[in-house]
């Protein structure tokens, strides 16, 4: 059974830092991982998407990459700020149709 | 607005009632999934459908739960004899079975039963 962890549970940073939120997941043979931002009380919001033919996506200040050898991803956000503050979630999907979720990465930016 | 919506958006009721939610996806997705999130975790699959057909069911999904999506557009989610533990926020997300087959999330519908 795939099982996703993501690490760590919670992160504070001042504004202006670069970060790196990390996902790891059990069985390597995955069809796609994608990112995703949640804020309090409120649905999801598609970040990234990366095949697993892929190693890296980008998207603004956001890059997310994936190494399924090791099962790990990176969420790579670059000069953080406030209205970045949320969580932060990175599910799996193999080759059935159901996604496998970490609890998510909460995030505070200072200003 | 061409996203998903999901109605409603909060739903309070007593314990051993029925409830339904609705999700209408975007439109010319084929594919649609309903998910559970408690708080502080992960959202958590509970079934699929491609079109009108219900192809996959977690064994989240008991005998008090049925989904449907009769006419392969909008889909309903009902809950009969609620519990105390049903309370959590639902998400429906669809997709489009071609391509990337990225999958786009609703607002979600937070039931508490009390």
């Amino acid at each position: 059974k795939q099982e996703v962890t993501q690490i760590p549970a919670a992160l504070s940073v001042p504004e202006g830092e670069n970060l790196v939120l990390n996902c790891s997941f059990t069985d390597s043979a995955i069809y796609n991982l994608q990112w995703f931002r949640q804020d309090p009380g409120k649905g999801l919001t598609s970040l990234l998407l990366i095949q697993s033919s892929q190693r890296e996506q980008t998207s603004g200040r956001l890059n997310a990459s994936l190494d399924k050898s090791s099962g790990r991803s990176t969420l790579y956000i670059a000069a953080s700020q406030p209205g970045d503050s949320a969580t932060y979630l990175c599910a799996v999907r193999e080759n059935n149709n159901d996604m496998r979720f970490g609890a998510g990465t909460r995030l505070t930016v200072k200003p | 607005d061409t996203g998903v919506s999901q109605d409603p958006r909060h739903k309070i009721t007593k314990r051993g009632q029925n409830v339904t939610f609705r999700c209408d996806p975007i439109s010319e997705h084929n594919r649609l999934y309903w998910y559970r999130q408690t708080l502080g975790q992960g959202p958590e699959f509970l079934t699929y459908f491609q079109n009108e057909a219900q192809l996959e069911k977690s064994r989240l999904l008991s005998d008090r739960f049925s989904a449907e999506r009769p006419k392969g557009s909008f889909s309903t989610l009902e809950i009969q004899r609620t519990e105390q533990g049903d309370s959590a926020m639902y998400l429906c997300a669809s997709s489009l079975e071609t391509g990337i087959d990225e999958q786009f999330f609703g607002p979600g519908t937070r039931l508490t039963v009390l």
